[in-house]
């Protein structure tokens, strides 16, 4: 049975700052790997897919990298604003016997991620 | 990418009365899930809805409790039954589909509180 954990749970850091957030996974079989960010009682909007082949994703100040075989991933959030705070979730879809998926999520915790002004 | 329209956004509910919950997307999907994160959790699966047919649920979950109807390929529903305060929860629509590779879209969800 796949397992996500984040880490850390929660980040408090002043704006400006470069943070890196930590996602683990146990089954190293995925098909790939969405982060999410949430905010207080709202959905989830996607911010970066990294497909099981890929090494990192990149969208205006995150990064995203995938180590599969080590079965880890980092978020990597530049020059933090207060914008950012927010819980941000990791997320896999493991691979089907055909190698492909448009199955269900597995979700670690989430990191609640605070910058303050 | 999909636009997942939600309803209700929020609701307050009397133990043991039932709330259906409505997820509409502006396009045909493959695949729609419905998803449950209970206070201070993640996000944990309930059941893939599936189009014409019976929903498949996850373990922990039942059909008596969560009914779910996918009448076509761009709408479904999930019934919250015989509510508890244990089912104050945020739920929440998904879809994916190869129109945008397998990227997972989720609706704004649903905060219901049961009282």
């Amino acid at each position: 049975k796949q397992e996500v954990t984040q880490i850390p749970a929660a980040l408090s850091v002043p704006e400006g700052e470069n943070l890196v957030l930590n996602c683990s996974f146990t089954d190293s079989a995925i098909y790939n790997l969405q982060w999410f960010r949430q905010d207080p009682g709202k959905g989830l909007t996607s911010l970066l897919l990294i497909q099981s082949s890929q090494r990192e994703q990149t969208s205006g100040r995150l990064n995203a990298s995938l180590d599969k075989s080590s079965g880890r991933s980092t978020l990597y959030i530049a020059a933090s604003q207060p914008g950012d705070s927010a819980t941000y979730l990791c997320a896999v879809t493991q691979s089907n016997a055909g190698g492909t998926s448009y199955g269900k999520l597995t979700f670690g915790q989430g990191t609640i991620l605070t910058v303050h002004p | 990418s999909a636009v997942i329209s939600q309803k209700p956004s929020r609701d307050i509910c009397q133990r043991g009365t039932s709330l259906t919950i409505q997820c509409q997307v502006d396009s045909q999907v493959t695949m729609m899930f419905w998803y449950r994160q209970q206070p201070g959790q993640s996000l944990t699966l309930i059941a893939t809805a599936n189009q014409g047919s019976e929903a498949t649920y996850e373990s922990g979950f039942v059909i008596d409790k969560f009914p779910i109807s996918r009448p076509n390929l761009t709408f479904s529903t999930l019934t919250v039954s015989n509510m508890s305060p244990e089912d104050s929860s945020i739920y929440l629509c998904s879809v994916r589909s190869p129109l945008w590779g397998t990227e997972a879209f989720f609706g704004q969800g649903t905060r219901l509180t049961v009282v």
